[in-house]
């Protein structure tokens, strides 16, 4: 069975910095891209971010870029989300999640973290 | 980026109704188009990528059709555990983006 299970959501003052992490198992992590998607209370999905395979090549939503990082240690089964200089329109539930690969009109798979809550307020 | 819009926004539907839900992009996304379903504190659930596919262990009342813009979910005979929220997503272009959602309720 494969589980993603997300750690790392908290309440966090505007400016702040705070990694999400998402330990998977059942399944060989270098053989999936991973992404990040948020989503804002009571509202719809914000794709974040993706990664492919091997580390090398990362996309970002003009919201997030250069103020996130996507990465991942295949050894450890894990994916990460720094994320910088958080804003209060950041607050949202982000979820983790994987496709085959990182290209376009890749396969997306239904492997989901459960979801962290990063909240941003002063 | 490419716009992804839903209709419509709001379905009330009774058990056992042939629903049927829109989701038109803003520029041709080829067949790379999933449908989500999500449920009040849960992550998404995928039911069907490349626009036709079901994903394993989805039932088969639900069926997805389409290609370049215009794209459709249809749910033939709609059970209780079908009231959720359904979104479209696209992957033909980084950004990948999803649709505003449709809220599935009893009428």
């Amino acid at each position: 069975e494969v589980r993603l299970v997300q750690s790392g959501g908290a309440v966090v003052q505007p400016g702040e910095s705070l990694r999400l992490s998402c330990a998977a198992s059942g399944l060989t992590l270098q053989q999936y891209a991973i992404h990040w998607v948020r989503q804002a209370p009571g509202k719809g999905l914000e794709w974040v971010s993706g990664l492919n395979g091997d580390g090398t090549s990362a996309f970002y939503a003009d919201s997030v870029r250069g103020r996130f990082i996507i990465s991942r240690d295949n050894s450890k089964n894990s994916l990460f989300l720094q994320m910088n200089s958080l804003r209060p329109d950041d607050t949202a539930f982000y979820f983790c999640a994987m496709s085959d690969c990182i290209s376009p009109a890749c396969r997306p798979r239904d492997y989901w973290g459960q979801g962290s809550l990063v909240t941003v307020s002063s | 980026d490419i716009q992804l819009t839903q209709s419509p926004s709001i379905l009330s539907a009774s058990l056992g109704d042939r629903v049927t839900i829109t989701c038109r992009a803003s520029q041709s996304v080829r067949r790379w188009l999933a449908w989500y379903q999500q449920t009040p504190g849960k992550a998404p659930k995928l039911l069907v990528y490349d626009a036709s596919n079901l994903d394993r262990g989805v039932p088969s009342r639900f069926s997805g059709s389409g290609s370049g813009t215009d794209f459709t979910l249809t749910i033939s005979t709609l059970q209780p555990e079908d009231f959720a929220t359904y979104y479209c997503q696209q992957y033909n272009m980084y950004p990948l983006t999803f649709g505003p959602g449709t809220k599935v309720d009893f009428q």
